[in-house]
């Protein structure tokens, strides 16, 4: 069954430390994968996608994802957070003609 | 235009009444989707069309839930006789003929039902 796990449902890092995101999927063919982040009432915003190619993928707001196959992994980081990241990050991975998403992370950055 | 709207941004209703909403796609767009969010984590896909045709309807629960994308007008999410459970926020997405994948979401209806 095609699923996306997304393990840490609450992240707490200090403000300019480094951050990681955890999703893990399962899917039969090659994924079609993205991260997407989810401000206090507001809507989905693209952070960044894997469709082939580079494994390594760079994002808007100095996000990037590794995609690891063997791992089944595609996790979402960042080198130095800031106070503004501080949202709901969801992983997705186009299913059958339609998103198939994670349940979330919701992140917090303290000061 | 340029970004998908929806309308309206809350929406309260009384248990058992009706509710609709609304979406107006990316223009270009001939994908629309809907997905329901609740609790402010899980995704539920509900419902896709392809322009006017429904694509996808294995998510929507048939006995309460209607969806319509006619031409020339903003496709619409109906909930019959609404339940506490319907509580949720609503987002619609959009995406191109050839890249279905590349979906641009709205910024969601919470609809409340009391």
């Amino acid at each position: 069954a095609q699923s996306v796990t997304q393990p840490d449902i609450h992240i707490t890092v200090s403000e300019g430390a480094s951050l990681e995101l955890r999703c893990n999927y399962s899917y039969g063919a090659t994924p079609y994968l993205f991260w997407y982040v989810q401000s206090p009432g507001q809507g989905l915003q693209l952070l960044l996608k894997y469709f082939s190619g580079d494994t390594l993928v760079q994002g808007i707001k100095g996000f990037e994802a590794e995609f690891k196959r063997s791992q089944s992994s595609f996790n979402l980081r960042k080198p130095s957070v800031h106070w503004s990241d501080a949202a709901e990050y969801f992983c997705a991975v186009w299913g059958t003609y339609k998103y198939i998403f994670g349940t979330g992370t919701r992140l917090k950055v303290l000061a | 235009g340029e970004e998908v709207a929806q309308t309206p941004k809350h929406l309260v209703r009384g248990e058992g009444q009706k509710a609709k909403l609304y979406c107006a796609p990316i223009k270009g767009h001939s994908y629309v989707f809907w997905y329901q969010q609740v609790l402010k984590n899980e995704f539920k896909f509900l419902i896709s069309f392809q322009n006017e045709n429904v694509f996808d309807e294995t998510g929507m629960p048939k006995e309460r839930f209607s969806a319509k994308c006619l031409p020339n007008s903003p496709c619409s999410l109906e909930i019959q006789a609404t339940k506490l459970e319907d509580s949720a926020v609503y987002f619609c997405a959009s995406s191109q003929y050839d890249r279905g994948y590349e979906q641009y979401f709205g910024p969601g209806t919470r609809l409340t039902v009391t």
